[in-house]
């Protein structure tokens, strides 16, 4: 079983809001990953970093940001919450080329 | 850019029969690695197995195993005995061998498991 954490599960919340998504895992991986998954369960990778002080956007546009201080802890935050940003988000690590992906529970983010 | 297809947005199979999940990828690249995901139901995605492209033979995993055609660019995952905890959606990626770390996915199988 990977460890690498999620929080919150579920996150209900009002537009214009900020929150921070956490991600945090324990088996020292530099390399960690932020999907979001929309309803028809395609994943699309948002944000990325190969190691401290290293963030990158992935294939999706998104507003959100996000920032890689330590190696074990990787949040996303969205500085306005919109209806639009409701999703399923995943937070992934990774030790590198040919290795999986070991994945968090997820965060289940509803915008009303 | 590499892409991957998985052409079945939906299966389903008797308990204890068997079942091939399709996916096809596109990609220049000569060195590559290849995985299948499963996320059950609300909850977490795990790793099903994993194939790298340098090795001819195929993986297996217990009851999972798959059909990789190099040539053909195809990578399907067989299921045997098939149980009530394999429902779930199915995902199929790639990683490039060299430059990125991350995966590409399909858009994802669901498979439901009939008692």
């Amino acid at each position: 079983e990977a460890d690498i954490y999620q929080t919150p599960r579920y996150l209900v919340i009002g537009t214009g809001k900020k929150i921070t998504l956490e991600c945090s895992q324990t088996m020292g991986h530099d390399k960690m990953y932020w999907y979001q998954q929309d309803p028809g369960m395609e994943l699309h990778l948002i944000h990325y970093s190969y190691g401290v002080n290293s963030t990158e956007k992935g294939d999706l546009s998104s507003e959100s940001t996000v920032s890689r201080i330590r190696t074990e802890h990787f949040p996303l935050t969205l500085e306005s919450a919109r209806p639009s940003h409701t999703s399923q988000y995943l937070c992934a690590s990774s030790t590198g080329i040919g290795s999986p992906l070991h994945f968090g529970n997820g965060t289940r983010l509803t915008v009303t | 850019a590499q892409t991957v297809t998985q052409s079945q947005p939906e299966m389903s199979v008797q308990e204890a029969e068997t079942v091939t999940l399709s996916c096809t990828y596109d990609t220049s690249e000569n060195n590559y690695y290849l995985f299948w995901y499963k996320q059950p139901p609300s909850r977490q995605m795990i790793l099903v197995i994993r194939q790298e492209a340098y090795k001819q033979q195929n993986a297996t995993e217990n009851r999972f195993s798959v059909n990789f055609q190099k040539a053909a660019k195809s990578f399907s995952l067989k299921i045997s005995d098939s149980q009530l905890g394999d429902t779930a959606m199915y995902f199929c990626a790639f990683q490039t061998g060299a430059g990125s770390y991350q995966l590409t996915f399909g858009k994802g199988t669901k498979l439901s498991v009939i008692p």
